[in-house]
Parts: structure tokens; sequence; C-alpha cells
């Protein structure tokens, strides 16, 4: 089993859909949690951090569960600049190395 | 945001030669960076963490003779792919740790063509 499992998608939406990610992590150890985005050819970067209270920046939610060790993330009115795919990340001690599952490919068309 | 810099972003190269890959934090102290591989439609995969003025840790089934790792200052890693096969073409792609802010900067990636 992967530490980091994704549904791989690709997730083809309207602009304006509403979309929803799921991933679940297998180390119930694993103490920090994240999104990152990925753009075709370029390295990953930080979309948001994800925290047991839940958190929200602008048009994205993201939620943990860790009874479940089920994280979430959720867009809002998606845009055409939203294509892109969205890693899922676990962390298992400061400083530790990340885990990524395998990627969730988002397309939004017009 | 911190920077963190890859070189070259780019090679091709023949089979059997060396590629050497350097990965600098611009504005900040690195004592640990990371070395990840891509392969096209797959995830980052950590290939090994490296310390500042210690041996690197190699994941399993990452062959440490083949993939050497120089963390040499506080700023710089090198992650050379000795006798490259084409098997080896994928994307490499650094991280540094900022710990005052815990966090992990990506390098831009390089790469790697073996023909």
């Amino acid at each position: 089993r992967k530490e980091v499992e994704q549904d791989p998608g690709p997730f083809n939406v309207p602009e304006g859909a509403t979309v929803a990610f799921n991933c679940t992590y297998s180390n119930s150890a694993s103490q920090s949690f994240f999104w990152y985005r990925q753009d075709c050819r370029k390295e990953p970067k930080l979309l948001m951090s994800v925290y047991s209270s839940g958190n929200e920046d602008g048009r994205f939610t993201a939620q943990l569960n860790r009874a479940s060790q089920y994280i979430s993330l959720l867009i809002r009115d998606s845009k055409l600049s939203d294509s892109a795919t969205y890693l899922c990340v676990v962390k298992g001690y400061q400083g530790g190395k990340l885990i990524f599952g395998q990627g969730t490919e988002l397309s939004v068309k017009p | 945001g911190a920077v963190v810099s890859q070189h070259p972003s780019r090679v091709i190269c023949k089979s059997g030669t060396s590629v050497k890959i350097e990965c600098r934090s611009l504005d900040f102290q690195a004592t640990t960076m990371f070395w990840y591989r891509q392969f096209p439609k797959q995830s980052l995969m950590l290939m090994a963490t490296s310390n500042e003025g210690s041996k690197a840790t190699y994941e399993q089934g990452v062959e440490k003779d083949k993939f050497l790792i120089n963390h040499a200052s506080l700023t710089l890693s090198t992650l050379t792919v000795t006798s490259a096969h084409p098997e080896d073409s994928s994307f490499y792609i650094c991280s540094a740790f900022r710990g005052d802010n815990n966090e992990q900067f990506f390098g831009p990636g390089t790469r790697l063509t073996v023909l």
C-alpha cells in the first residue's frame, strides 16, 4: 500500500465548478499535511498547509481527519488558471522528508 | 519566499557519461536538502536526504554509488548521476529545508535526457 494515495484523475470540469480532491495516508504518526500544486514540467509549489480544524484560503478549503487519516481539498468557482496537478503531501516530523501522493490532475475548461 | 536554484535546468548527454546537478539555497542556509526524481505522469519520489557535513541518507532502492550526493556547504548540495543510462532520464528536483519557518523550498528542477 502506498503511503499517500490520491485519485489520479484527470478531473475535467467547466469554469465555475466546485471540485473536491481526496487523499488518504497510511502512517498514523504523520504530523504535517500539505497540498502542493504542480504545473506541467515545473517544480511543485506549496498551495496550503492542512490542519485538523480545517482552513480556508480564498476559493480553497482544506480539511484533515486524523481518525480516518484522510485529507481533502475543495476548490470553489474553478478558474482556467487552476488547471494543474494537485499533490497531497505528508511529513513525519520537523525537518523530515515529505511523502508525495501521485497527484490528481485537474483540467478546467471554458 | 525563499529561493532555491538548480543548475543546469536541462541536460542531454550520451549513455555512460556522468552528470552533475547543483542545488543552491540563495537567501538562507539549509542544513538539510532533499533530492527527488519524477518520471512522466508519476509523483515525486524521494531519492536521498542530504545533510551538510555528513553522508547522505538514501531511500530504499536508490544506489548510493550511482547517485553521488555532496553537501559541502550550507547553501550547496550536488547530485552526480554516474555512468548515466537512458533509464535515468527523468526530472530531478531538489528542495532545501528552512528551519526558521519549518518549510521546504523546491528548486525549479533539472530535466535529464540520456541518449
